[in-house]
């Protein structure tokens, strides 16, 4: 079953502009992890933002911040203000509780690209 | 600082070849991880070891082997490539424990099965 879902499989947004990129989640876990990964046309892996599912506040991270609503499964990223620099693959990923294997899972990635 | 370092970056093997990737951390992690990538796939774990002395199959375990040699370094090898194996390899490590932290990734590796 897949575990993370993002729906949008391609964005793009005007620079300057906020954008947010999608992603739910299944997990029967009650401890989890929730993280992005920015992948730029460079390939490296960059991390970015990460929630616990015991935060009590959205986690923010710069320009980044994450709209984590726990009862419908979903942790949403903002971008404010883009940048061309933002252009990229975003993934989206999940750590369940150390017991279950400590095992990330990913999203299969939105690309986004930020226009002048 | 070198963080996961994997070699090679490229690779280009003929099918029924077997070959070696290698991946060393350096900020004492627990926990290692193979992933292969592929287009609209996102990242899928190939096998992983929580920490020395174990490892445990993935979510695409088949044709790949795993050895921890030692708390540092995590290979995978292919011992007998298949075109379906072309794709881009990515180690990583994590502190393990209790900790829900996040991966720290490799620079990967683009492999080719001709």
């Amino acid at each position: 079953a897949q575990k993370i879902t993002q729906t949008q499989p391609g964005m793009f947004v005007q620079e300057k502009e906020a954008v947010t990129l999608d992603c739910t989640y299944d997990t029967s876990d009650p401890s989890y992890g929730l993280f992005w990964y920015k992948q730029p046309s460079s390939g490296e892996m960059i991390f970015l933002i990460y929630q616990g599912s015991y935060d009590q506040q959205n986690a923010t991270e710069g320009r980044y911040s994450l709209n984590f609503q726990k009862a419908r499964k979903s942790a949403n990223l903002v971008i404010s203000a883009s940048q061309l620099g933002d252009s990229a693959m975003y993934f989206c990923a999940m750590r369940e509780a150390p017991h279950q294997g400590q095992n990330f899972v990913f999203g299969p990635g939105t690309r986004l690209s930020v226009l002048p | 600082n070198a963080g996961v370092t994997q070699t090679p970056k490229f690779q280009v093997l003929k099918t029924g070849q077997s070959m070696t990737l290698q991946c060393a951390q350096d900020m004492n992690h627990n926990s290692m991880y193979w992933y292969r990538q592929d287009p609209g796939m996102g990242l899928r774990l190939i096998y992983y070891s929580a920490s020395e002395g174990t490892t445990d199959k993935g979510e695409v375990p088949n044709g790949y082997n795993v050895s921890r040699l030692n708390k540092r370094e995590f290979s995978l090898r292919l011992e007998s490539a298949a075109p379906s194996q072309t794709s881009v390899y990515f180690c990583a490590s994590s502190p393990g424990s209790r900790r829900l932290r996040e991966l720290f990734f490799g620079s990967g590796t683009q492999l080719s099965v001709l």
